[in-house]
């Protein structure tokens, strides 16, 4: 089966700090990965995808993730953490059902003055 | 741009009283899907159509019912909410025929039961 788990459900960080939100996947099949941002009572916006074509993934408002298949895993960071990043995170799976995303609980991200 | 729009943003409506939210894509995407948002949580997938091919998840409730009479729109009907439907309603479109299965967003509908 099919998994994503996102490891803290809060994570808190001071602006101008490293961020980094944890996601490890399980999958039987070579997964492509997502991750998303949501902002209060917004939809979710695409932060950057992993399609296979390089590890190190880079996607909007200065954020990378990196894949590692060893350690199944595909953390979110960003070198210098703004206020503006404060948002629910969540990493995503595309499933091995036809058309079906498997996302993990999310993680909070507070950004603290 | 182009881009997924939902309508309206805020609905409110009495519990048992029929709603409908409407969601419209000018991505030309032949996937729609409905997810429900509860406080806190990951969407969940309702159903999705793939062009007019209707797709229920096992786990959705009769109550929710979807319509998609054209391409661009597609409508998601709560015949009778009951307080516990009270989230967000988020749809979202793919194109699977490109290299990848992107789903893009709208901007959610969220729904209040009184």
């Amino acid at each position: 089966a099919q998994s994503v788990t996102q490891l803290g459900s809060h994570v808190s960080v001071s602006e101008g700090a490293l961020v980094l939100l944890r996601c490890n996947y399980s999958s039987s099949v070579p997964p492509y990965l997502f991750w998303y941002v949501q902002y209060p009572n917004q939809g979710l916006q695409l932060l950057l995808k992993y399609t296979s074509a390089a590890t190190l993934v880079k996607g909007i408002n200065g954020f990378e993730a990196e894949f590692k298949k060893s350690e199944t895993s595909f953390h979110l960071t960003k070198p210098s953490a703004h206020m503006s990043d404060a948002a629910e995170y969540f990493c995503a799976l595309d499933g091995d059902s036809s058309y079906k995303l498997i996302f993990g609980s999310g993680t909070r991200l507070l950004v603290r003055p | 741009d182009a881009m997924v729009i939902q309508n309206p943003r805020y609905q409110v409506t009495q519990f048992g009283k029929p709603v409908t939210l409407s969601c419209s894509q000018t991505l030309n995407h032949n996937v729609m899907y409905w997810y429900q948002q509860k406080s806190s949580q990951a969407p969940k997938l309702l159903f999705h159509y793939y062009d007019k091919d209707f797709n229920n998840e096992a786990d959705t409730p009769d109550n929710f019912q979807s319509r998609r009479p054209n391409t661009s729109f597609c409508f998601l009907d709560i015949r009778s909410p009951g307080l516990g439907d009270a989230a967000m309603y988020l749809c979202a479109t793919s194109r699977p025929d490109s290299s990848t299965d992107t789903q893009y967003f709208g901007p959610g509908t969220r729904l209040t039961v009184l």
